[in-house]
């Protein structure tokens, strides 16, 4: 049983472009949370999907930012021009809809760097 | 609201040294409370959790108690290895809403032979 994935693992872009970020959840995995991690910090909670769902995005940016967990696919947190305050990594975790909220398994990461 | 304050790093301890990472957390009801582990260059992974007070996590010779009274969840290890040498996270979840984690900031630990 693979765990989540998360691609691409490394992800440089300019200011202004486009970043996508993409997150596989563990087999039977319905619920996904994004969190970011800005160098030496912990991590802050951005938005919390179901399928097809946004349920709590009250962490996320107003502007530039979003995100979907579509109905086949992974879930796609998406960055819109970017500016360097944006790097940082990225950080999604998965669990079933049966845990009852306690355990999050978390994938490797998308460290995004913005020159 | 709901926080974790941790203890600031970083801790560097001799191998066979006696670890200690205070934590303390402010939320209103019975949070859940887990501690992390982060190798370098990858995501986080569960040590241990406790869900109700008075709980015992305990997980690879870590353990934390879930002290309501005090409020605190200290992650303590009797005997580190080299191969402990992490960032810990302390966090919770509260006992409604969306099940987010709320993290502190992180204590880097350094183990030497």
């Amino acid at each position: 049983n693979a765990g989540v994935m998360q691609n691409p693992r490394h992800l440089v872009r300019r200011r202004g472009q486009e970043a996508r970020l993409r997150c596989s959840p563990m087999k039977g995995h319905s619920h996904v949370y994004w969190y970011r991690q800005l160098p030496e910090e912990g991590l802050k909670f951005m938005v919390y999907l179901q399928k097809e769902n946004i349920i709590d995005e009250s962490g996320m940016p107003k502007e530039r930012f979003s995100a979907e967990f579509p109905k086949e696919g992974p879930s796609i947190l998406r960055i819109q021009q970017v500016v360097r305050g944006d790097s940082a990594a990225y950080f999604c975790a998965t669990r079933s809809a049966g845990t009852g909220g306690n355990e999050q398994f978390f994938g490797p990461g998308t460290r995004l760097t913005v020159l | 609201g709901n926080s974790v304050t941790q203890m600031e790093g970083p801790v560097t301890l001799s191998e066979e040294a006696f670890l200690t990472i205070n934590c303390t957390y402010t939320a209103t009801g019975y949070p859940s409370l887990f501690w992390y582990v982060q190798y370098p260059g990858e995501g986080l992974q569960l040590l241990l959790k406790a869900t109700k007070a008075d709980d015992k996590g305990s997980n690879k010779g870590f353990e934390a108690t879930y002290r309501k009274e005090t409020t605190s969840f200290h992650l303590e290890k009797g005997s580190v290895q080299v191969s402990d040498s992490a960032v810990y996270f302390c966090a919770l979840t509260a006992e409604t809403g969306a099940n987010n984690l709320f993290f502190g900031t992180g204590t880097r630990l350094t183990v030497i032979p």
